[in-house]
């Protein structure tokens, strides 16, 4: 599976859009992108994944470029409660794929 | 949405005791279970991927006899730490993921365990 970079850590003002960028320059045509977050002591929750189109649903939206090689999850309104790690992962998306996480970015939503 | 519960929440024990985790899938059937452990300020490392009625596969540095993984029906994994230590000490994580194809992992709210 491709890795990923992610910048370590961003700040974001409450009630501001959060942009979380991510970089997986070496991802195959059949790899998926997805987005996880883990709130402290807790296990990783789902927010949403792409393979090539935008996306969006209730918590985040999802772009992803052209090229495939880098995507940005939006959290249109962040709130204190959004303050958490957020992993961005590629995976095949079959059956077998498994997860491989990488250090993440650390979301601090600030009021 | 998909619910995967992980029991315990925590467990603290004496060192050379064996602990046992359990990992449901509540509203889904779970052909694949994972299990993953995470030390304070890292990232989560897979330990092994478990398909129902199948021997585990364990990522590589990972004692298979130390760690053992029955997947014996689609809702439920378990995970049993055996002859658990004080380095065995952190945070253990399973998810789960349905048969259909392409459909995401759901996690558990992890097992916290300490070994005294």
């Amino acid at each position: 599976d491709a890795k990923t970079t992610q910048p370590t850590s961003m700040d974001c003002a409450e009630g501001r859009a959060a942009n979380l960028p991510c970089n997986h320059s070496t991802i195959s045509g059949n790899e998926y992108v997805y987005w996880y977050r883990q709130i402290h002591s807790q296990g990783p929750q789902y927010i949403i994944h792409g393979l090539k189109n935008n996306e969006t649903n209730e918590m985040a939206s999802l772009i992803i470029t052209e090229d495939r090689k880098s995507s940005t999850l939006i959290l249109p309104h962040a709130t204190l409660r959004d303050t958490a790690v957020y992993y961005c992962i590629v995976r095949v998306g079959n059956q077998g794929g498994k997860l491989i996480f990488g250090q993440g970015t650390e979301l601090s939503v600030k009021p | 949405g998909a619910v995967v519960s992980q029991h315990p929440s925590w467990v603290i024990c004496k060192s050379g005791t064996s602990v046992k985790i359990e990992c449901r899938s509540l509203d889904f059937q779970a052909t694949t279970m994972f299990w993953y452990r995470q030390f304070p300020k890292q990232s989560l490392m897979l330990m092994a991927t478990s398909n129902e009625g199948s021997k585990a596969t364990y990522e590589q540095g990972v004692e298979k006899d130390k760690f053992l993984i029955n997947h014996a029906s689609l809702t439920l994994s378990t995970l049993t730490v055996t002859s658990a230590h004080p380095e065995d000490s952190s945070f253990y994580i399973c998810s789960a993921r349905e048969w259909k194809i392409n459909q995401p992992q759901h996690f558990g709210d992890g097992t916290r365990l300490s070994i005294l």
